[in-house]
């Protein structure tokens, strides 16, 4: 069954740090990802996303993220956190054939020092 | 600008009693999901629509329906509420076809007491 798992269930860092969220899945083919970005009491925000392509990938905010195939991974990195990066940050996988549903990682809550 | 809306934003309910949460989008598009989101379990998905008058059920649909009668709504009904059905509860879409991106509303949060 396909899966995705989020190793870290809450990361923190200093503003200015860099950042590297970890997100592997367990899918038979080359699945879509993506990873979102949910602020506190409100609803998710898409990041970035990967079909096919550059292995690596740009999105909003300064976030990018790397597709590794041979490690299953798609981890999230920023070069510099700034306070407002502070948030919980989901990683989805798409399954070509289940029709546009989307299953979720548990989710990683970011916090930011100052 | 095209959205997704979702109301009420909060609700507070009692045991056994029936609820329903609503759900709009004006991005005229053809799948519509339901998750609700609990500490722990991350997203998980309760039901979806791939067009009108089709729904299907997910990995946690019991105690829940939906119908789609257009487009735009897709409703959540918890036909007897339980506290265990005390959650936020999101609504998403996307565009047909094999694998889309997802845009998700502000969330319902309901509490059963």
């Amino acid at each position: 069954a396909q899966s995705v798992t989020q190793p870290d269930i809450h990361i923190t860092v200093s503003e200015g740090a860099s950042l590297e969220l970890r997100c592997n899945y367990s899918y038979g083919a080359t699945p879509y990802l993506f990873w979102y970005v949910q602020s506190p009491g409100q609803g998710l925000q898409l990041l970035l996303k990967y079909f096919s392509g550059d292995t690596l990938v740009q999105g909003i905010k300064g976030f990018e993220a790397e597709f590794k195939r041979s490690q299953s991974s798609f981890n999230l990195r920023k070069p510099s956190v700034h306070w407002s990066d502070a948030a919980e940050y989901f990683c989805a996988v798409g399954p070509y054939n289940q029709g546009g549903k989307l299953i979720f990682g548990q989710g990683t809550e970011l916090s930011v020092k100052p | 600008d095209a959205e997704i809306t979702q109301s009420p934003r909060h609700k507070i309910t009692e045991t056994g009693r029936q609820v329903t949460l609503a759900c709009h989008q004006t991005w005229n598009h053809n799948n519509m999901f339901w998750y609700r989101q609990d500490l722990g379990h991350g997203l998980r998905l309760i039901h979806y629509s791939y067009g009108v008058h089709d729904t299907n059920k997910g990995e946690v649909s019991d105690g829940y329906s939906v119908s789609r009668s257009n487009t735009e709504d897709l409703p959540l009904t918890l036909e007897s509420a339980a506290s265990s059905q005390t959650s936020v509860y999101f609504c998403a879409s996307s565009a047909g076809g094999r694998v889309n991106e997802q845009f998700f509303g502000p969330g319902t949060r309901l509490t059963v007491l």
